[in-house]
C-alpha cells in the first residue's frame, strides 16, 4: 500500500528537550517537505529536500534540523532553540516540482 | 518569494447553494495552483488543480478559474453538501517548492 507515513501520531515532550519527527515514503518520490500548520495560519514550509543528501531551509527552518540519507527517510528534529514548538508538523512528497503533494497524517507535537 | 493571500477565512453556506474561495499570488513566475481540502484531524488532499496555460478546470461539482494577468484563481463548489464542510487551501508554485494560502474553513449546513 502505497503512501507516506508519519510517526507517532501525538508527542509530548518536556521544554528543552530535542525530538525527532519521522517521515517515512514509499512512493519513490525525489522531493519531501515538512510543514508546519497553525491555526489560522496555513502550511508553513520548514525545510525541503529535492535529492538524497541534499536540504534547503523553507520558511520558518529556525530551531529545527532535517537529515536526508536514504530517498525514503526524511526525519525532523525540533530542537530546544525553536522557541514555540507546539504545532502540528505535517510532511509531504512530490515526484517532482508542479505535481500533486501527498501528505503524511501528521504529528501533533505538544511541548509542556 | 512567492506570498498567496486566500479570502474569506470562513465561508458559510446552505446545502445546495454555490462556495466560492478567492486566492492572489503575487510571483507572476508562478504557474502551477492546486486546492487542497483537509477534513477534521485528518491530511491534506488534492481535490484540483490547474496550470497557468489553462484559464479553467472542471471536475464534477469543483471548479478552478486562473486570471493570469490579475494574479488570482478561485475554486468554485457547486450544490454544496455537508460532506464538502472542511478547510480548504490554495497554492501556487513556480519551479520548487508550494507556497499556501492561510486556509478558508467552509461550513455547509443541512
Amino acid at each position: 500500500d502505497g503512501g507516506i507515513t508519519q510517526s507517532p501520531k501525538y508527542l509530548f515532550r518536556k521544554e528543552g528537550q530535542n525530538v525527532t519527527l519521522s517521515c517515512e515514503q514509499n512512493l519513490n518520490h525525489d522531493a519531501m517537505y515538512w510543514y508546519r500548520q497553525d491555526p489560522g495560519q496555513g502550511l508553513r514550509l520548514i525545510y525541503y529536500s529535492q535529492i538524497v543528501n541534499d536540504f534547503q531551509k523553507g520558511d520558518i527552518a529556525e530551531g529545527y534540523s532535517v537529515s536526508r540519507e536514504k530517498k525514503e527517510s526524511f526525519p525532523l528534529t525540533v530542537t530546544s532553540a525553536q522557541k514555540n514548538p507546539t504545532a502540528f508538523y505535517l510532511c509531504a512528497s512530490q515526484q517532482g516540482a508542479n505535481t500533486e503533494a501527498f501528505f503524511g497524517q501528521g504529528t501533533r507535537l505538544t511541548v509542556v | 518569494g512567492e506570498n498567496v493571500e486566500q479570502h474569506p477565512s470562513t465561508l458559510s453556506v446552505q446545502e445546495g447553494d454555490s462556495a466560492v474561495i478567492k486566492c492572489t499570488y503575487s510571483d507572476s513566475a508562478s504557474n502551477y495552483f492546486p486546492w487542497y481540502k483537509q477534513e477534521l484531524g485528518k491530511r491534506p488532499q488534492l481535490i484540483i488543480d490547474i496550470r497557468s496555460n489553462v484559464g479553467e478546470k472542471k471536475d464534477q461539482r469543483i471548479a478552478v478559474t486562473l486570471n493570469k494577468t490579475a494574479k488570482h484563481f478561485s475554486l468554485h463548489i457547486t450544490e454544496t453538501q455537508p460532506e464538502d464542510s472542511a478547510v480548504y487551501f490554495c497554492a501556487a508554485s513556480g519551479y520548487s517548492t508550494l507556497t499556501f494560502g492561510k486556509g478558508t474553513m467552509l461550513l455547509v449546513s443541512p
